[in-house]
């Protein structure tokens, strides 16, 4: 079984801040990770993900995701925040062990960003 | 590519009434899977379909079922509709499943009466 913790419900920031979305997960296979953003009334929109290679991953938007294994985290950063950055984001993990993991992605409760001008 | 689409955006049902929604997904995707959000509960997993068979299922009761047809669309049903069914209801494709990256449709928006 899985299951993904995201540490702060909330995070309200300045424009022009940088940010951190904490993300920790837990499962008994190799996992891959994910982070999807949903802006209001809208579905998921995948940022980034950590299929394998390099534990820094790159996304969209300018976002970025550390892959720590020993810790079992995937946080999720913004050097520089922008208005338009303000949703919800979802830090995501599925496994390729078949079975019970076909097609799911496990997700954590969410981070609700609030960017401030 | 066109997206993931879904229909109907929005639904209102009463209870006890059964509900069925759509989702179509991008072309050359096999994998169709399905999930409910609501405040609560969050995102959880409903099944996962793949060439027309059911190969995951979440921790749902058998209210809730679904179906893939040939050209890979899917349709979800809800029988016998309850208040706490309120939900966006969102469906993903993805080209082989497993562990391939899932697309998001917008969504359904169901209400219960």
């Amino acid at each position: 079984a899985q299951s993904v913790t995201q540490l702060d419900s909330q995070v309200p920031v300045f424009e022009e801040a940088p940010v951190e979305l904490r993300c920790n997960y837990s499962s008994s296979v190799s996992v891959y990770l994910f982070w999807y953003v949903q802006y209001p009334n809208q579905g998921l929109q995948l940022l980034l993900k950590y299929l394998s290679g390099s534990t820094l991953v790159k996304g969209i938007n300018g976002f970025e995701a550390e892959f720590n294994k020993s810790q079992t985290s995937f946080h999720l950063r913004k050097p520089s925040v922008h208005i338009s950055d303000t949703a919800e984001y979802f830090c995501a993990v599925s496994s390729n062990a078949g079975g019970t993991s076909y097609g799911k992605l496990t997700f954590g409760q969410g981070t609700i960003l609030t960017v401030h001008p | 590519k066109a997206g993931v689409t879904q229909t109907p955006r929005y639904l209102i049902k009463t209870r006890g009434q059964q509900v069925t929604l759509s989702c179509s997904p991008i072309s050359g995707h096999r994998s169709v899977s399905w999930y409910q959000q609501t405040p609560g509960q969050g995102l959880q997993f409903l099944f996962e379909y793949f060439s027309e068979t059911q190969r995951n299922k979440g921790n749902f009761p058998g209210r809730f079922s679904g179906r893939q047809f040939s050209n890979s669309r899917s349709e979800m049903n809800v029988s016998t509709l309850e208040l706490g069914d309120s939900a966006l209801y969102l469906c993903a494709s993805s080209f082989v499943g497993g562990d391939s990256l899932q697309f998001f449709g917008p969504g359904t928006r169901l209400t219960v009466l």
